[in-house]
């Protein structure tokens, strides 16, 4: 059974940073890239930052800079390292296994919840 | 960036009743496309990608269709479990945009 279970969410004060962790279990996480997509209270959906199998990666112009996604495949595990946080980082974060056969995303976790106040 | 719109924004349904939701790209995505469905707490789940393929264990009843620009999502006959947020998504450019999201909703 394929799961992903994301970690390290909690309350940051504004320019703080946070680190989330995705483990990932189920599948040959090797073979798949990965991403975070985040979702504002009571808002849509947000592709923030990809990674693909060979370790390239994909930011989102608003995190760009800010955001480092990446993976350990002995761990079966993708990170993200978030800097310089603000407000509008302030959002459900969800990883996401990427479909074998397109770019969609076949599995969530359930996310972990990032909230950026003073 | 590719901007992806959808509509109707709600849609009121009966059980039983046929649902068609909406999806366009400001730019051809091909077959490149995914819809969703949230409910309320819960992470999205696939339904739908290359456009028409449904995932696994999606029922029947959900359908899509179309390419380039334009495409929807029909679910045959409502079920109580079906009401909820339906997204589409663009996976052919990256970053992957999805829509604002069409709440289905009990009339």
């Amino acid at each position: 059974e394929v799961q992903v279970l994301e970690s390290g969410g909690g309350l940051v004060q504004p320019g703080g940073s946070l680190r989330l962790s995705c483990a990932a279990s189920g599948f040959t996480f090797g073979s798949y890239a990965m991403t975070w997509v985040r979702q504002a209270p009571g808002k849509g959906l947000e592709c923030v930052s990809n990674i693909g199998v060979s370790g390239s990666t994909y930011y989102a112009d608003s995190v760009k800079g800010r955001f480092t996604i990446s993976r350990d495949n002995s761990q079966n595990t993708v990170y993200l390292q978030m800097n310089s946080l603000r407000a509008e980082d302030t959002a459900v974060y969800y990883c996401a296994k990427t479909s074998g056969g397109s770019w969609s995303f076949d599995y969530w976790g359930q996310g972990t919840l990032v909230t950026v106040s003073s | 960036e590719i901007v992806m719109t959808q509509s109707p924004a709600t849609l009121s349904v009966s059980p039983g009743e046929r649902a068609t939701l909406s999806c366009r790209a400001s730019q051809s995505v091909g077959s490149n496309l995914a819809w969703y469905q949230q409910k309320s707490g819960q992470a999205p789940r696939l339904l739908i990608y290359g456009a028409s393929t449904r995932a696994t264990d999606i029922p029947a009843r959900f359908s899509g269709r179309g390419s380039g620009t334009e495409f929807t999502l029909t679910i045959s006959s409502l079920q109580s479990e079906d009401f909820a947020v339906y997204y589409c998504q663009q996976c052919n450019n990256w970053p992957f945009t999805f829509g604002p999201g069409t709440t289905v909703d009990i009339k």
